[in-house]
């Protein structure tokens, strides 16, 4: 079983529509969560931490379930510029290592 | 602020000879890190970084691959007698230790 897994998609989805992705992990003593965006031939970037008690910003909704071991992201109103790939990371405080996942692709669609 | 540079951002080279890909982390970041990527795949740890500690090497796919970081700031990765199966992108990224990674553009490598 990999350290994380991520439906790699694509989800095609409507502009406006909401459309929300899961992130499975293996490692219970993961404690740091994070979804960063890649678009295509671009490097990752940060888009938002995952918080235990869940964390929102604008059409974005984190939520983190410690005890299924996954993380989400929720997008709200999708629009065109949201198409990219989302990627799942993983860290274990004290320790240096992020774990990603292969990626959910994402295409809104006019 | 400057973020995290690469160079090259792309090169191409023959089977068999020697590359080297370099990193400039943001300034006054400690950690920093190696990753791979195909096309199409995940991000690969090759290797990693921290101040003045030894390096963690565990994700070098073989002895071809080695990688330096001088004065705790630049970061030199070599790739020798390279094999077409090492074509993909090289990506940088650096940590202040706060746990966010801050990814550079990274360099396409193409062996033909």
């Amino acid at each position: 079983r990999k350290e994380v897994e991520q439906d790699p998609g694509p989800f095609n989805v409507p502009e406006g529509a909401t459309v929300a992705f899961n992130c499975t992990y293996s490692n219970s003593a993961s404690q740091s969560f994070f979804w960063y965006r890649q678009d295509c031939r671009k490097e990752p970037k940060l888009l938002m931490s995952v918080y235990s008690s869940g964390n929102e910003d604008g059409r974005f909704t984190a939520q983190l379930n410690r005890a299924s071991q996954y993380i989400s992201l929720l997008i709200r109103d999708s629009k065109l510029s949201d198409s990219a790939t989302y990627l799942c990371v993983v860290h274990t405080s004290g320790t240096y290592k992020y774990i990603f996942g292969t990626g959910t692709r994402l295409k809104v669609l006019a | 602020g400057a973020g995290v540079s690469q160079s090259p951002s792309n090169k191409v080279t023959e089977k068999g000879k020697d590359v080297e890909l370099r990193c400039d982390p943001i300034s006054g970041h400690t950690a920093l890190y190696w990753y791979r990527q195909s096309l199409g795949q995940g991000l690969e740890f090759l290797i990693y970084f921290q101040g003045n500690s030894a390096p963690d090497k565990s994700g070098l796919p073989s002895d071809r691959f080695s990688a330096e970081r001088t004065g705790g700031s630049v970061s030199t990765l070599t790739i020798q007698r390279t094999q077409q199966e090492d074509s993909a992108v090289y990506l940088c990224a650096s940590s202040s230790g706060l746990e966010t990674q801050y990814f550079g553009p990274g360099t396409r490598l193409l062996v033909l």
